[in-house]
């Protein structure tokens, strides 16, 4: 089965621009969460999808925003770059979502995507 | 609020134990989460603790408290290849999501 991908692995943005990167799940799972890796803060939960709908979000500024579509696969896109927002943007599937009563919901992540605002 | 602590760094001996410890304060709980991530990867699941006591899988057991909301993660007979930082999560309750701890950065040493 393969795993989670995202494209691209590498972008260099300068600052005000927009990007839009994306995420396709493993086979069969329907939730998509996003999440931002910095080193001084660590995994920061963005935005989590479930068929098509977003069930969770994070507390991040309206410039952050998502999108699944009825495949699950999930585009989430920064609008007016700030330099504080070069980051890994990580993805994780799981089959039953992350925002339920289920206990036991393991995510498998992407590789990431490593963005660099100038 | 939601709060996980965990130590920013240990390093430990090859073949040697070391136990990593998390506390968490969260407003719902619903599992805790181990992944291991190696620099420049990403997080892969480790472990999984929803009651209390020790789960034990090869090398590597977690336990969890939720009285008194802390979980330590056990690595046995360390290799050099165990370097690499280790991340406590929480699942909150319904409507909620997960939350990471800063994650604990583990030398091994030969």
């Amino acid at each position: 089965k393969a795993g989670v991908t995202q494209t691209p692995r590498y972008l260099i943005k300068t600052r005000g621009q927009q990007v839009t990167l994306s995420c396709s799940p493993i086979s069969g799972h329907r939730s998509v969460s996003w999440y931002q890796q910095t080193p001084g803060q660590g995994l920061q939960f963005l935005f989590e999808y479930f068929s098509e709908t977003q069930r969770n979000k994070g507390n991040f500024p309206g410039r952050f925003s998502g999108r699944q579509f009825s495949n699950s696969r999930s585009e989430m896109n920064v609008s007016t770059l700030e330099l504080g927002d070069s980051a890994l943007y990580l993805c994780a599937s799981s089959s039953t979502g992350t925002s339920g009563t289920s206990s036991y919901n393991e995510q498998f992540f992407g590789p990431g995507t490593r963005l660099t605002v100038l | 609020g939601q709060n996980i602590d965990q130590p920013t760094e240990m390093t430990a001996t090859e073949g040697a134990i070391v136990q990593i410890n998390c506390t968490y304060q969260t407003s719902g709980f619903n599992g805790l989460f181990w992944y291991q991530q190696h620099a420049g990867e990403a997080p892969t699941f480790l472990s999984y603790n929803v009651l209390d006591g020790l789960e034990e899988k090869g090398r590597f057991s977690s336990f969890l408290s939720r009285s008194k909301g802390y979980s330590y993660l056990l690595l046995k007979e360390l290799q050099m290849k165990d370097s690499a930082s280790y991340l406590c999560a929480v699942k909150g309750g319904y409507g909620q999501n997960f939350v990471f701890g800063p994650g604990t950065r583990l030398s091994v040493l030969p």
